[in-house]
């Protein structure tokens, strides 16, 4: 079935890195664009990036631009997150989820979503 | 980019109507057919429930329905159910090409 597995969540200190992915299977990983949305506890959802199916278009909000980079192996049918100087408002599950419809990225909705990996910044 | 603005809860009996409004920006919602809604079960990850503005994902019960007028957009449940107890959020694309959720309403049935 369509599934998506984010790991790679855990501890970190302020101003260290971490790096998140979300591995894909069930459907042809390279024809999709994916979502980083990210829940700190008890809050709501916040959008975090995407990237295109080819990765050849990537945004970012503004509260992680210069700080985080999303990338994807299509290769390895995995979807990364690269979080350097993590602050303790980077607090949160991070999910990822894939866009609907094919080819499309930051305009499509999200049908498939992760279980999401919990990252917590704390000294 | 600010978080579009919902009210924090909504709530109705078994079988009532019930309105979700999501207020953005002509930057957001109004400039574009690019809204969507999730629902969010505790201690579970959003599913969606609606996209472009109007549209169900195979799946979703036809008593979730879609609507936007100005910088509004709304979500109806009809005879609203037990199981529709659960946390909604709007989405919408922004002309920064980036997507923006709202706050989040808690939907209570009594």
């Amino acid at each position: 079935q369509v599934q998506l597995v984010e790991s790679g969540g855990g501890v970190v200190q302020p101003g260290r890195s971490l790096r998140l992915s979300c591995a894909a299977s069930g459907f042809t990983f390279s024809s999709y664009g994916i979502h980083w949305v990210r829940q700190a506890l008890g809050k709501g959802l916040e959008w975090v990036a995407v990237i295109s199916y080819n990765g050849n278009h990537k945004y970012y909000a503004d509260s992680v631009k210069g700080r985080f980079t999303i990338s994807r192996d299509n290769s390895k049918n995995t979807l990364y997150l690269q979080m350097n100087s993590l602050r303790a408002e980077d607090t949160a599950v991070y999910y990822c989820a894939k866009v609907a419809r094919e080819w499309l990225d930051v305009t499509d909705a999200s049908d498939i979503w992760g279980q999401g990996t919990m990252v917590t910044v704390s000294s | 980019q600010s978080a579009l603005t919902q009210p924090a809860s909504v709530s109705g009996s078994p079988g009532q109507s019930i309105t979700v409004s999501c207020t953005g920006t002509s930057s957001d919602v109004g400039g574009y057919n690019y809204v969507s809604w999730y629902q969010q079960h505790p201690g579970k990850a959003p599913k969606l429930m609606i996209y472009d503005v109007s549209n169900r994902p195979s799946g979703v019960s036809n008593r979730f329905s879609g609507s936007k007028s100005g910088n509004t957009a709304s979500l109806t449940i009809s005879g609203l159910q037990a199981e529709d107890e659960a946390d909604y959020y709007c989405n919408s694309y922004t002309s920064s090409s980036t997507l923006v959720f709202g706050t989040g309403t808690k939907v209570t049935v009594l």
